[in-house]
C-alpha cells in the first residue's frame, strides 16, 4: 500500500539552528500538508500546498516556517531559527484532491518526525 | 470556527467488551469526518472515512456514524483486544476551510486483558 515517508525520525537540535524535515508525499497525489503535535496536545494544522504554492497556513506558520517542493518529489518543511517551543512531532500527509471538489478525501499521513530543540 | 471535542479523555474496559468512543464538532458544514488511530510516539493510521452525505462506514470490527445535524460522531469497537489500545482522534474537514482537517484531543483506550 502507498505510505507517506517521512526523515528523519528524531532529530535533535540546537535553539537557533535550522532544520529541515524531509517528506515524500505519495506519488500520485496533488495537495500536501504538514501537521504538528505537541507532547500532549493536539494535532494541528500548520500549513497546506497545492501546485508549487502555499493554498492555507495557520497562525502558527509565522516567517520561521517555509515549505518547498524542491524535485516534484519531496515535501520540505524548514524552521529557520528553531525554539524550544518548536519541540513537537510533525507529521506530513497527502491527498488526491481536494475537499472542496469531491466528498472523499482521505488523508494519508506519515510516520511523523519527532524534533527536540535543546 | 471548528471545534472538535472527544469525550471521554481517556476509556479503560475489559477485553470482550464492546465500547463506544465519541466526537462532537460545533460547525456542522463538513465535507468528510475522518477516525485515526495513534500508537505511542507513532503516526496517524487512518481507519474510517465518512462523507458528510453518508450516515455511517464499516471495517472490520469497527463502526463510525456521523449525525451532522446534531454534530455528532461516534466510533463503535466490538469484541474489543488488548491490540486495540491506542488514542483514537476524529478529524473534521469543514465547509469554511476544505484544505485543513481539524483534530479533536482524542480519547486514549486501554484494553485490561
Amino acid at each position: 500500500e502507498p505510505e507517506v515517508t517521512q526523515t528523519p525520525s528524531h532529530q535533535v537540535t540546537q535553539m537557533g539552528q535550522e532544520v529541515i524535515l524531509r517528506c515524500v508525499p505519495i506519488s500520485n497525489h496533488l495537495y500536501f500538508y504538514w501537521y504538528r503535535q505537541i507532547l500532549g496536545q493536539k494535532v494541528e494544522f500548520l500549513v497546506s500546498f497545492y501546485n508549487n504554492e502555499i493554498s492555507e497556513k495557520s497562525e502558527i506558520f509565522d516567517d520561521q516556517f517555509s515549505v518547498e517542493r524542491p524535485d516534484g518529489s519531496n515535501f520540505t518543511l524548514k524552521i529557520r531559527s528553531t525554539k524550544l517551543e518548536d519541540s513537537a512531532m510533525y507529521f506530513c500527509a497527502s491527498s488526491p484532491r481536494h475537499s472542496g471538489l469531491s466528498g472523499a478525501n482521505v488523508l494519508t499521513f506519515g510516520a511523523g518526525s519527532r524534533l527536540t530543540v535543546l | 470556527k471548528q471545534e472538535v471535542t472527544q469525550i471521554p479523555a481517556a476509556l479503560s474496559v475489559p477485553e470482550g467488551e464492546n465500547l463506544v468512543l465519541n466526537c462532537s464538532f460545533t460547525d456542522s458544514a463538513i465535507y468528510n469526518l475522518q477516525w485515526f488511530r495513534q500508537d505511542p510516539g507513532k503516526g496517524l493510521t487512518s481507519l474510517l472515512l465518512i462523507q458528510s452525505s453518508q450516515r455511517e462506514q464499516t471495517s472490520g470490527r469497527l463502526n463510525a456514524s456521523l449525525d451532522k445535524s446534531s454534530g455528532r460522531s461516534t466510533l463503535y469497537i466490538a469484541a474489543s483486544q488488548p491490540g486495540d489500545s491506542a488514542t483514537y482522534l476524529c478529524a473534521v474537514i469543514g465547509d469554511s476551510s476544505a484544505s485543513k482537517i481539524i483534530f479533536g484531543s482524542g480519547t486514549r483506550l486501554s484494553i485490561r486483558p
